[in-house]
């Protein structure tokens, strides 16, 4: 059973503070890796993508990728009480014929707090 | 900006009873999804269809379940015989390509009493 694991939280940060998410996976032979944001009752929002180990970043969000251990990360900077949501990660896996699919990890509630 | 755009926003229905759940799709996307998530717990992949076939199914997706792509716009899950348990919001999402993002929209809150 391939798997995404993250910590529930709350994670609760002040705001202006860097918020720092974590996930790890099971499929060593993933290679597609997402970050959205639930508000509650909502529908998951894509935030950013990776592909590549290394850093990502778009405006206040930065994503991070290391393979090797298995690892991604989502760090948020100038935290907003607006960020706070459920981040949930996500990885694609392949089935037979290229075919894939979404598998999301639990998220991880964060409260930004004025 | 395309959206995906889910009807209704909120289902009630009665154990037993059949509930079709309703979504359109970007215009020009290839692939579609649906997947659920219940109260408090993950959003679960339920099912993948493409050139107007699944091609992927997860444990969850029994005979009591079903999809179509009845015209060019619409694609549909049909449950047959709710139960108490297929509670939950349901997500429909697209993509153009079998490598792009998937994109969610916004639900059907499905409540069975």
């Amino acid at each position: 059973q391939k798997e995404v694991e993250q910590n529930s939280g709350p994670l609760s940060v002040p705001e202006g503070a860097i918020a720092s998410l974590n996930c790890t996976y099971s499929d060593r032979g993933s290679q597609s890796f997402f970050w959205y944001r639930q508000y509650s009752g909502k529908s998951p929002e894509l935030i950013m993508s990776i592909y590549s180990n290394g850093d990502k970043e778009d405006g206040r969000f930065t994503a991070q990728l290391n393979k090797a251990s298995q690892y991604v990360s989502l760090l948020i900077r100038d935290s907003q009480p607006s960020d706070s949501a459920t981040y949930l990660c996500a990885v694609i896996l392949f089935f037979s014929g290229g075919y894939n699919k979404l598998i999301f990890g639990a998220g991880t509630r964060l409260a930004v707090h004025p | 900006e395309p959206e995906v755009t889910q009807t209704p926003s909120h289902q009630v229905t009665q154990m037993g009873q059949e509930v079709i759940l309703r979504c359109v799709p970007i215009s020009n996307h290839l692939y579609f999804y649906w997947y659920r998530q219940i109260l408090g717990q993950k959003v679960e992949f339920l099912v993948s269809f493409y050139n107007n076939e699944i091609s992927e199914k997860s444990e969850i997706f029994d005979d009591q379940f079903s999809v179509e792509r009845p015209d060019g716009s619409n694609f549909t899950l049909k449950i047959r015989s709710t139960k108490l348990e297929d509670s939950a919001m349901y997500f429909c999402a697209s993509k153009l390509g079998l490598t792009d993002t998937q994109y969610f929209g916004p639900g059907t809150r499905l409540t069975v009493l």
